[in-house]
């Protein structure tokens, strides 16, 4: 089982529609993060929430961390196939200590 | 900047041998860490090391080693390679300002036959 739950695990959607991508954990996190993996390549941090309840926008990218800092969504706005890859969320537990991945979340969206 | 470069790109190996794989962090960080990633069970972290010391370790066996030079490149080495070894190996690296600020190098794919 993993510390950190990613769904879907899998979305498929048309160009322009929108998604949203949930992190869900029983434990409390001081920290975050998204990160997007394209094929090939290594992990790339999109963001890192740090503060329960924070809401951060990249973009058409909408990050929200959960108030009691256990959770997060990740929610992307008229999606393009440019957003098609692996994304990630991963939590640190206190400042210095190892990171823990969620299973993923792959997305492919379709022009 | 360059970014972490890690070597070799692709890699195949048959069970009962032993591989090293090499990382150069970004130019400053001193930190490296490496993980583990398959279809099954995602990413999983090795261990990390900082100024030639292993800082962090996993839930991995002792055939999984890693060291850091004072160059702080890292190596990690796999002795007595299993079918389930085969994976994307990935090294990060960060600065100690902000160590949770992770740097990925495009990986080391494994195939052990």
């Amino acid at each position: 089982t993993q510390l950190l739950e990613q769904s879907p695990q899998f979305l498929s959607i048309q160009e322009g529609e929108n998604l949203t991508v949930y992190c869900n954990s029983s434990s409390v996190f001081s920290s975050l993060q998204w990160y997007r993996q394209e094929p090939g390549e290594g992990p790339v941090l999109l963001v890192t929430v740090v503060t329960g309840g924070e809401v951060k926008k990249l973009k058409r990218l909408t990050f929200q961390f959960g108030d009691a800092r256990k959770d997060s969504s990740l929610h992307i706005t008229a999606a393009q196939p440019g957003d098609t890859g692996l994304y990630l969320c991963a939590g640190i537990k206190a400042a210095g200590n190892k990171l823990t991945f969620g299973g993923g979340t792959r997305v492919l969206v379709k022009p | 900047k360059a970014g972490v470069t890690q070597t070799p790109r692709y890699l195949i190996k048959t069970r009962g041998q032993q591989v090293t794989l090499s990382c150069s962090p970004i130019s400053g960080h001193r930190s490296v860490s490496w993980y583990q990633q398959t279809p099954g069970q995602g990413l999983q972290f090795l261990f990390e090391y900082f100024s030639e010391t292993q800082r962090n370790k996993g839930n991995f066996p002792g055939r999984f080693s890693g060291r850091q030079f004072s160059n702080s490149r890292s190596e990690m080495n796999v002795s007595t390679l299993e079918l389930g070894d085969s994976a994307l190996y990935l090294c990060a690296s960060s600065s100690e300002a902000v160590r949770e600020k992770l740097f990925f190098g495009s990986g080391t794919q494994l195939s052990v036959l």
